[in-house]
């Protein structure tokens, strides 16, 4: 079993859905961390986050320490929205842990 | 701005090669990170370099090998190509913490025919 777990792989909605990306990890974090990749491969930091919930315009992530889960909300999606969400988690030793990312295509 | 560099987008080269991928940041940061990013398997840790001539074997070192002589620049070896080895690259740097972020560069696709 992976240390990260994504759900779903893949995803397609139509433009302006909510769109939730799931992450659940089962080691000890000192952070997670959540990166977009588009087409081409370059990658962006969207949040880092130990606890409790951050927003960037239509984006939010939330964390349930306890639970051991993350969610990577989009609000409003937009075609330009489409790409490989990856959640990443720090664990106590200072070594990083990829879940295997989530594919979102949105239609227009 | 912060940014991390790579010195190909692509790349192509032969069975047997030996291979230079290069890395640079310009952020002063000491730790430095190589991956490869397969479909199906994410992101893997090759090596990673806390500073500078230092360097520690990720999880999949074999068949490649590192060179930290600058802060700034972190060099990826592939001794003897192998079409095994086809695959994406991606370098990254951070601040030492646990919480700092990862940055990564936008990655090099190397074709090994």
């Amino acid at each position: 079993k992976n240390e990260v777990e994504q759900s779903p792989q893949n995803l397609t909605a139509q433009e302006g859905e909510f769109i939730t990306i799931n992450c659940s990890y089962s080691v000890g974090i000192s952070a997670l961390h959540w990166l977009q990749q588009h087409p081409g491969g370059g990658i962006v930091s969207l949040f880092m986050l130990s606890s409790g919930k951050k927003k960037h315009g239509r984006l939010i992530a939330t964390i349930n320490i306890q639970e051991k889960h993350s969610s990577l909300h989009i609000t409003a999606s937009h075609p330009r929205d489409s790409a490989v969400y990856i959640c990443a988690v720090w664990n106590r030793d200072d070594k990083i842990i990829f879940g295997k990312g989530t594919r979102l295509h949105i239609l227009p | 701005d912060v940014k991390v560099t790579q010195s190909s987008r692509y790349l192509v080269k032969r069975t047997g090669e030996k291979v230079f991928l290069e890395c640079v940041q310009d952020m002063d940061h000491e730790n430095m990170f190589w991956y490869r990013q397969d479909p199906g398997l994410g992101l893997r840790l090759i090596y990673f370099s806390y500073d500078v001539k230092m360097k520690e074997k990720g999880d999949i070192p074999e068949g490649y090998s590192v060179s930290r002589e600058k802060k700034e620049r972190f060099s990826l070896i592939l001794e003897s190509a192998s079409t095994n080895q086809t695959s994406m690259y991606l370098c990254a740097s951070r601040r030492p913490g646990t919480v700092y972020e990862q940055y990564f560069g936008p990655g090099t696709r190397l074709t090994v025919t």
